[in-house]
């Protein structure tokens, strides 16, 4: 019984570089949520989505950053040239949608960038 | 907007001990639920207990309670007979609307549990 799954755990960049991080929601769940950690803060929101469609896209940067949840296989988060600020604990949630709102983390990806 | 406030940055308790953790909210839509979420140190959210804006009673895991106060718009958590490994970083967060929706979470409280 799987949770949700992301990969990878750690994630070292040089400015510039491009970032993809994955998530895997856990079986049964269609609804897909992607959060940021700054260090010593709480979880901001970025993204909501569902298989093959953007929900909800208000927290999300407006440049470099893109999510997709295609038809098969994983979430993907794309931070392009990244920059240092960019550092930051990445938690992908998933949840049932109709039926159960709860929203089950995965461990998250730290990205530290050079 | 919606807005979580943690006001205890940290924490301590003994063993064995209860602790309340403070949360207050601030939202205009009826509906809304409220959540806590555990984060030990090594970084995984635990998603700990629920609480819809419309349930009647208090929610319980274990021993982790809701005290849920609509009036006062606080949604306490509470844990009984804390152990030290109940030590970590607790986020309360909340959904507002229809369900499927961001959570917004506090800033957190950091809890350490003493032997």
């Amino acid at each position: 019984n799987a949770g949700v799954m992301q990969n990878p755990r750690h994630l070292v960049r040089r400015r510039g570089q491009e970032a993809r991080l994955r998530c895997s929601p856990m079986k049964g769940h269609s609804h897909v949520y992607w959060y940021r950690q700054l260090p010593e803060e709480g979880l901001k929101f970025m993204v909501y989505l569902q298989k093959e469609n953007i929900i909800d896209e208000s927290g999300m940067p407006k440049e470099r950053f893109s999510a997709e949840f295609p038809k098969e296989g994983p979430s993907i988060l794309r931070i392009q040239q990244v920059v240092r600020g960019d550092s930051a604990a990445y938690f992908c949630a998933s949840s049932p949608g109709l039926g159960g709102e709860t929203q089950y983390f995965g461990p998250g990806t730290r990205l530290l960038v050079l | 907007a919606q807005k979580i406030t943690q006001t205890q940055p940290g924490m301590f308790v003994q063993e064995k001990e209860a602790v309340t953790l403070d949360c207050t909210y601030d939202t205009s839509d009826p509906s809304y639920g409220l959540f806590w979420y555990k984060q030990p140190s090594s970084g995984e959210m635990i998603f700990l207990i629920y609480q819809g804006s419309y349930d009647q009673q208090n929610a319980t895991e274990g021993r982790y309670s809701l005290n849920f106060q609509k009036a006062r718009k606080s949604a306490n958590l509470v844990i009984s007979a804390s152990q030290l490994g109940d030590s970590a970083m607790y986020f309360c967060a909340m959904r507002v609307g229809g369900s499927a929706r961001q959570l917004t979470f506090g800033s957190g409280t950091q809890l350490t549990v003493l032997p």
